[in-house]
């Protein structure tokens, strides 16, 4: 079975301070798609990264880095400089070979200014 | 482009009741799916479909059908409201190309309230 498990329920941090949320997974697969949603308060997910098991590059885009480490099974997401405007719920996805998409529970990311 | 839509965006039902949301993409996406979400919890799929005339069942299927007369629409239908259904729903697309692995787009939600 595949699980996605999202630790931090909620997260509270001061503008520009770096923040990461963790996100842990369990999959008897080898092949396998990791995903990230931003949820902002207004309500919709919105799409911010994707990552296939084979390829376990980091990636940066802007102030957003993802960290994807087969060995802990572990695909961590940081804000750098955090801001006001990334206050949301995040959430991580998993979907395995038999292309069930699962989620974690999500972080609640509040920053302050 | 106006991507995935969903109406309406709220809605009360008394128990028993019976309704029909609405989810229509632009985007000639070949599957589509629909998902629930409750208060603080991640999203759970309740169904999706690979193609027009094509559907199946995913985690939380009960108490829901679903119908792909064409690609652009998905409807998902509660015949009998009951309080547990109370939720956001969720519909989304993607590609199909790559099954459903693929980056999933999103429609706002519809806010379902069960009394």
């Amino acid at each position: 079975a595949q699980k996605v498990t999202q630790a931090q329920t909620e997260i509270s941090v001061v503008e520009k301070e770096d923040v990461t949320l963790d996100c842990v997974y369990e999959t008897r697969d080898t092949t396998y798609y990791l995903f990230w949603y931003k949820q902002p308060p207004s309500g919709e997910l919105v799409f911010l990264i994707r990552r296939n098991s084979f390829d376990e590059q980091n990636e940066i885009s802007g102030r957003y880095s993802w960290n994807f480490q087969k060995s802990t099974s572990s695909f961590n997401f940081t804000i750098t400089a955090s801001q006001v405007v990334d206050s949301a719920v995040y959430f991580c996805a998993l979907s395995g070979i038999n292309n069930d998409m699962r989620f974690g529970a999500g972080t609640r990311l509040t920053v302050k200014p | 482009n106006a991507g995935v839509t969903q109406t309406p965006k709220f809605r009360i039902l008394k128990i028993g009741q019976s309704m029909t949301l609405q989810c229509t993409q632009d985007m000639n996406h070949n599957y589509m799916y629909w998902y629930r979400q409750d208060p603080g919890m991640g999203l759970k799929l309740i169904y999706y479909s690979v193609g027009a005339g094509i559907t199946d069942k995913g985690e939380v299927p009960n108490g829901y059908n679903v119908s792909r007369s064409t690609t652009e629409d998905f409807p998902l239908r509660l015949e009998l409201a009951a309080p547990s259904q109370t939720s956001v729903y969720f519909c989304a697309s993607s590609r199909g190309a790559s099954g459903r692995r693929e980056t999933q787009y999103f429609g706002p939600g519809t806010r379902l309230l069960v009394l």
